[in-house]
């Protein structure tokens, strides 16, 4: 079955930089990939995604890019601000009615 | 998207006995997931609900110790059988939307058992 890895697990940035989160996965079936942020305590909130047919999708100062030859999207945020600071997770999914397949999650700080 | 209304939000439970956990949507999906999160740790699923089938579950979670129901379109329940410390832990319900993508979670039940 599919398998998604996701790194780092841990990601330290000052405020105002960019950050970056790397999937890679492994059935070239997959066609979606959405991003999801968990902050503490709360459910995950979709952020972003991206369909198979498109190789970068933005969303103000969130981006998404996707490499299907090289089975790889990531996450770009972009003047990080302090309430990007939570657990973002990258998924994969084959089609519609089939579930979400999640990568172990990145914890994001961003230092003031 | 869907809009998941989960419940209980918590819950702490003597060992051995069950808890059921309800989801209800805001307009008809086609499927309905449950996950288990671990403090500091990812989303595993357990099991796909399918509406007028037995739900689909994945390896390691068998259906006698976490039936499912998935009475309609918008309902599903999950319960926890005979539980034990091992099975305290975040359940959270998830839906795809009605176009099929952009998948939302409910709000999570934390268990803790005793």
């Amino acid at each position: 079955g599919e398998n998604v890895e996701q790194h780092p697990s841990t990601l330290s940035v000052q405020e105002g930089d960019s950050a970056v989160i790397k999937c890679t996965y492994s059935d070239s079936a997959s066609n979606y990939f959405p991003w999801y942020k968990q902050e503490l305590g709360k459910r995950p909130q979709l952020i972003i995604d991206i369909r198979s047919n498109v190789g970068e999708k933005k969303d103000q100062r969130i981006a998404v890019t996707l490499n299907k030859t090289a089975k790889h999207f990531s996450l770009h945020i972009t003047e990080t601000q302090p309430e990007d600071s939570a657990v973002y997770f990258c998924a994969s999914l084959k089609s519609g009615n089939t579930p979400l397949v999640f990568g172990k999650g990145t914890r994001l700080s961003v230092i003031a | 998207s869907a809009v998941i209304s989960q419940k209980p939000s918590r819950d702490i439970c003597q060992r051995g006995t069950s808890l059921t956990i309800q989801c209800q949507v805001d307009s008809q999906v086609t499927m309905m997931f449950w996950y288990r999160q671990q403090p500091g740790q990812s989303l595993t699923l357990i099991a796909t609900a399918n509406q007028g089938s037995e739900a689909t579950y994945e390896s390691g979670f068998v259906i006698d110790k976490f039936p499912i129901s998935r009475p309609n379109l918008t309902f599903s329940t999950l319960t926890v059988s005979n539980m034990s410390p091992e099975d305290s832990s975040i359940y959270l319900c998830g839906a795809d939307s009605p176009r099929g993508y952009g998948y939302t979670f409910g709000s999570g039940t934390r268990l803790t058992v005793v």
